[in-house]
């Protein structure tokens, strides 16, 4: 049983270009979500899913986009990287929206050069 | 919308007791969850009080006052596995009750 599981676990980007980010969950749960999370601070919501075939944006969704796959997978994709996104990138998922116990994948350090 | 306030660390001493205190301005209050994290490490969901009073698990507990907008979690018998970062969590009914997090407290162990 893997939990969350997110790839890659370290990427280097030079400014401008793309790429996704993977997440995928075993456990049955309907919401998931993107967090990053930078030095000093806590968490911040990018974008979540409360169930399959529904994106809503959370609190700093400006240079990402997402997909909800399947139930299983949900995606994070940066159109034209910038530095400002270099972050530790964090998916997770919960049972259902309101559920407070959120399980984490181990997470994707990013960096922008 | 919502804020939370921690402090930034906390040293203790192996073995003995912690409080980690975290207070919240909200909007609307939809109960407080803990999160541990070990650097490098993803978070953990430790607890979650939904109404006021004491919640225990194990050494681990955590409490909850809404008349004061005020909890904190307890750690026990410190062990130096404990070293790690704490975020408080509340739920903000102004972002369809996704978690809002504080900026973490990083408590630091010695033997």
């Amino acid at each position: 049983n893997a939990g969350v599981t997110q790839t890659p676990k370290f990427q280097v980007l030079k400014t401008g270009q793309s790429m996704t980010l993977q997440c995928a969950q075993d456990m049955n749960h309907n919401s998931m979500y993107w967090y990053r999370q930078d030095p000093g601070m806590g968490l911040r919501l990018i974008y979540y899913s409360a169930s399959e075939g529904t994106t809503d944006k959370g609190e700093v969704p400006n240079g990402y986009n997402v997909s909800r796959l399947n139930k299983r997978e949900f995606s994070l994709r940066l159109e034209s990287a910038a530095p400002s996104q270099t972050s530790v990138y964090f998916c997770a998922s919960s049972i259902s929206e309101g559920n407070t116990e959120a399980f984490f994948g181990q997470g994707t350090r990013l960096t922008v050069v | 919308g919502q804020s939370l306030e921690q402090p930034s660390e906390v040293t203790a001493v192996e073995g003995a007791i912690v409080q980690i205190n975290c207070t919240y301005q909200t909007s609307g209050f939809y109960g407080l969850s803990w999160y541990q994290q070990h650097d490098g490490g993803a978070p953990t969901f430790l607890s979650y009080n939904g109404l006021d009073g004491l919640e225990e698990t194990g050494r681990f507990s955590s409490f909850l006052s809404r008349s004061d907008s005020y909890g904190y979690l307890l750690l026990q018998e410190l062990q130096m596995k404990d070293s790690a970062s704490y975020f408080c969590a509340v739920r903000d009914p102004g972002s369809n009750y996704q978690l809002i997090w504080g900026a973490g407290t990083k408590l630091i162990i010695k033997p």
